[in-house]
């Protein structure tokens, strides 16, 4: 079954840490790249990070980059996402979604959920 | 920074109706410009890619136009499940060093 599954969400303190986790599975993840989604409650869609399928581009939005870092490893199929400096801005359902080769988001997890609070 | 706008914020149709859906960009995209729908409480569904080609099951009443700045999602003949926010999103060159969202349209049933 082709899958994205994210877990490693949780409530963290304002300036705290957390690393969430996307286990792909039904398809050659290797092949592709990987991205994170962001979505505050009520609000839209954010694009936070992407990594090519090899690793070797790396992208943020502004507002994550030298504080979120993503990393992937390919032999367990999973993508994750450090997360650090934490703000109550950050609180949102975080999604890893496969890139298409068209640039588009083509398969989606159902999200994990981000909360900073003190 | 690419920054899409979408029109109008919400659209209120009944069934059988014919929904409308626009998408702009602050500068050209070509035709690099994707279309989602989410369902409360679901994750997004790629809809249309490339501007005007169907993502894998997507029913043939979803229809996407336009390239440069100016794009539009039509949904010939609205059916229940149809309801829901809709979303455009565009990337940069290949391999992209971004991707945007805009704000989403709510199709909701009048």
């Amino acid at each position: 079954q082709v899958q994205l599954v994210e877990s490693g969400g949780g409530l963290v303190k304002p300036g705290g840490s957390l690393r969430l986790s996307c286990a792909a599975s039904g398809f050659t993840f290797s092949d592709y790249f990987m991205s994170w989604i962001r979505q505050a409650p009520g609000k839209g869609l954010e694009w936070v990070s992407y990594m090519s399928n090899s690793g070797g581009a790396i992208y943020y939005v502004d507002s994550v980059r030298g504080r979120f870092t993503i990393s992937r490893d390919n032999a367990k199929n999973s993508l994750y996402l450090q997360m650090s400096s934490l703000r109550a801005e950050d609180t949102a359902l975080y999604y890893c979604a496969r890139v298409s080769g068209n640039g588009a988001f083509d398969l989606w997890g159902h999200g994990t959920i981000v909360t900073v609070s003190s | 920074e690419i920054v899409l706008t979408q029109s109008p914020a919400t659209l209120s149709l009944s069934p059988g109706e014919r929904a409308t859906l626009s998408c702009r960009a602050s500068q050209s995209v070509r035709t690099n410009l994707a279309w989602y729908q989410q369902k409360p409480g679901q994750a997004p569904r790629l809809l249309i890619y490339d501007a005007s080609d169907r993502a894998t099951g997507i029913p043939a009443r979803f229809s996407g136009s336009g390239s440069g700045t100016v794009f539009t999602l039509t949904i010939s003949s609205l059916e229940p499940e149809d309801f829901g926010v809709y979303y455009c999103q565009q990337r940069t060159n290949w391999p992209p060093n971004s991707f945007t969202f805009g704000p989403g349209t709510k199709v909701e049933v009048k």
